[in-house]
């Protein structure tokens, strides 16, 4: 099945500071890769998407890159601000069948931005 | 509008004892998923369900069950408690005909076994 590896584990930058958190996919068929946000005792929440006929994405300060060669996508943060503080994860699907779209997760990067 | 709600927030639990963790959502979406969260591991998919009446396995699915009787309703059952189910747990819905697979995640039930 697929796996999906996240790094760094944790991350600390300043205010202001951009922020990176890289994610590779073993599964050359996966064609969606989201990324959540997950603040402390709440459930992880989408920020933002790319698929795979697309490079890259952006949102306003976030944006996200994907090769697809290399079977790796980033998620990019600018002026980072202290509510970006929280735990971010990769993942990755593929197919139209819903068990096959069922998301797998990276471990996770926990983000702290210091004031 | 709720979203999808969970139920209980935390339990504590004795090995061997059954229970229940209720999710429910009113956005009328065909598919739920049930994750577990463990430190360091992120979320694993334990069981799916494509639309009412039918649901699958995940990743992690030994000692769970679940069941679609309806929409909205996904509950996910524990036979018989043991140590290492303690976690916490996420319900998902989304809606699989769009696209993009968006889930929508529940506040989560922290549950411990002892």
């Amino acid at each position: 099945g697929e796996n999906v590896e996240q790094h760094p584990s944790t991350l600390s930058v300043q205010e202001g500071d951009s922020a990176v958190i890289k994610c590779t996919y073993s599964d050359s068929a996966s064609n969606y890769f989201p990324w959540y946000k997950q603040e402390l005792g709440k459930g992880p929440q989408l920020i933002i998407d790319i698929r795979s006929n697309v490079g890259e994405k952006k949102d306003q300060r976030i944006a996200v890159t994907l090769n697809k060669t290399a079977k790796h996508f980033s998620l990019h943060i600018t002026e980072t601000q202290p509510e970006d503080s929280a735990v971010y994860f990769c993942a990755a699907s593929k197919g139209m069948d819903t068990g096959r779209r069922a998301l797998t997760f990276g471990s996770g990067t926990r983000l702290q931005v210091q004031p | 509008i709720a979203g999808i709600t969970q139920a209980p927030t935390s339990q504590i639990l004795a090995a061997g004892r059954r229970m229940t963790l209720r999710c429910t959502q009113d956005m009328r979406h065909n598919a739920m998923y049930w994750y577990r969260q463990d430190l360091g591991l992120g979320l694993r998919l334990i069981h799916y369900s494509n639309t009412a009446g039918t649901t699958g396995k995940g990743e992690v699915p030994d000692g769970y069950s679940v069941s679609r009787a309806n929409t909205d309703d996904f509950p996910l059952t524990l036979a018989s408690a043991v140590p290492s189910q303690t976690s916490v747990y996420f319900c998902a819905s989304s809606d699989a005909t769009l696209p993009r697979n968006e889930q929508f995640f529940g506040p989560g039930t922290r549950l411990t076994v002892l």
